[in-house]
């Protein structure tokens, strides 16, 4: 199985602020790296798929990068809605793993 | 738009199995794979499995030691997850997921999650 791992656990951050979350694989996994985010009590929200790509309806201020085996979720100018946890997920092969989670909470 | 309808929470007991449902609307089921996700308290994302929901065929994660089931009912749209034996450790919310496309299994629409106790 690929393993996932995520850096760091989690971030304390102000509104306004510029924040990286890095995810990185095992394996090469190509493009195949999925970012959420999650809200105590919901169900995860896909922001970024095959590691660059917006899914439609989530705001410009997140953005993805990376291949390969390392990646990076950026967002831009945090917003109070933005507290909340991130994963990363491959989906290179199955099984499909994620991350273990970054959680981003107010400073 | 499209819709992923699970059924209501379950409390089981040790040894036991239960069945979750998710009931897609909104797009062709059988165009697209159907994941199952779950999360227990306070914990990260665990994938369970997935199904072909034109085909029946699935793919289960290791680690179930056959204890996962995934099946469909086409005419109906749902896709069902059965989980048997229960352990205390498998209480967790379950979540059905639907994949973006053809190409990528990225989640791109979820169902509100199931939540799963078990005890004695």
């Amino acid at each position: 199985d690929i393993h996932m791992t995520q850096s760091p656990s989690s971030l304390s951050a102000f509104v306004g602020d510029r924040v990286t979350i890095t995810c990185r694989a095992s394996q090469t996994i190509s493009h195949f790296l999925n970012w959420y985010q999650q809200k105590p009590g919901k169900a995860p929200r896909l922001l970024i798929y095959a590691a660059t790509n917006l899914q439609s309806g989530v705001p410009s201020r997140f953005s993805g990068s990376g291949s390969g085996t390392d990646f990076s979720l950026t967002i831009s100018g945090l917003q109070p809605e933005d507290f909340a946890t991130y994963f990363c997920q491959q989906s290179y092969r199955v099984p499909v793993t994620f991350g273990p989670g970054t959680k981003v909470d107010v400073k | 738009q499209v819709q992923l309808e699970q059924s209501g929470p379950e409390v089981k007991k040790p040894g036991a199995s239960v069945k979750v449902s998710c009931k897609a609307s909104g797009y062709t089921f059988t165009a697209y794979y159907l994941h199952w996700v779950r999360q227990a308290p306070g914990q990260g994302l665990e994938w369970l499995g997935r199904i072909n929901p034109n085909s029946g065929g699935t793919y289960n994660a290791q680690g179930f030691f056959g204890r996962v089931l995934m099946t469909r009912d086409t005419s109906l749209t749902t896709a069902y997850l059965e989980l048997s034996g229960l352990k205390s450790d498998d209480t967790a919310v379950y979540y059905c997921a639907r994949d973006l496309n053809s190409d990528n299994s990225a989640l791109e629409d979820w169902g509100q999650g199931t939540l799963v106790s078990v005890s004695s």
